[in-house]
């Protein structure tokens, strides 16, 4: 199975910040990578698709980035509701695979 | 506007069977694959089935093939996902999404598998 790892898995941030997490995976995945943003008591949302394509209504200070093995999700200007975890997740290979996460919280 | 409702979950004892249901609207339901993604306590996702548009492909991973049957019923647009032989740790949150990028979750349903 294809292996996402993600870094950090936690981060303390600032309203304002800039943030960037990154997402490796084990082998090529291409760009079928997408992300998605889970706040605590909700089920996720899709934030990008195909690694670097805002979702519909998606904020403009979220971006995605990378292809092959690497791939980065950037908030500039970080707002408090953004405070949530973020999972990628493979597509290209069966079976699926998602990372573990990164979770923001505040400083 | 898009819905999914899951239904079903519950406590369970190791070893027997439930099974979940995910009613749809707002979307040409027979048109799309579907999905059931889990996530146990305090832990992340994984993807557990995939059923294709008719129903006539379905895939698994490794953890619950020959445990679980997604399907689906286009007329009544709903989801199902029968879990058989459950083990302790099928204990988890399940959410059906709609497929192709996942743009759709419902909000998901508790699965407890406990003696």
């Amino acid at each position: 199975n294809t292996v996402m790892t993600q870094s950090p898995t936690s981060m303390f941030i600032s309203v304002g910040d800039r943030v960037t997490m990154n997402c490796k995976a084990s082998q090529n995945v291409g760009t079928n990578v997408d992300w998605y943003q889970q706040k605590t008591g909700q089920s996720p949302k899709l934030l990008i698709y195909g690694a670097s394509n805002r979702y519909t209504g998606v904020p403009d200070r979220f971006t995605g980035s990378g292809s092959g093995t690497d791939f980065t999700l950037t908030i500039s200007n970080m707002q408090a509701e953004d405070l949530a975890v973020y999972y990628c997740l493979q597509y290209n290979y069966n079976p699926p695979t998602f990372g573990g996460g990164t979770k923001l919280e505040l400083k | 506007e898009v819905q999914l409702v899951e239904s079903g979950g519950g406590l369970v004892q190791p070893g027997r069977s439930l099974k979940l249901s995910c009613a749809a609207s707002g979307f040409t339901f027979s048109s799309f694959a579907m999905a059931w993604v889990r996530q146990a306590p305090k832990k992340g996702l994984e993807w557990v089935a995939t059923i294709t548009s008719g129903g006539s492909n379905t895939y698994y991973p490794d953890s619950v093939k020959g445990r679980f049957t997604i399907s689906r019923d286009n007329a009544k647009s709903t989801l199902y996902l029968q879990m058989d032989t459950l083990r302790s740790e099928d204990t988890a949150t399940y959410y059906c999404a709609k497929d192709g990028g996942y743009d759709y979750w419902g909000q998901g349903v508790m699965v407890t598998v406990s003696s």
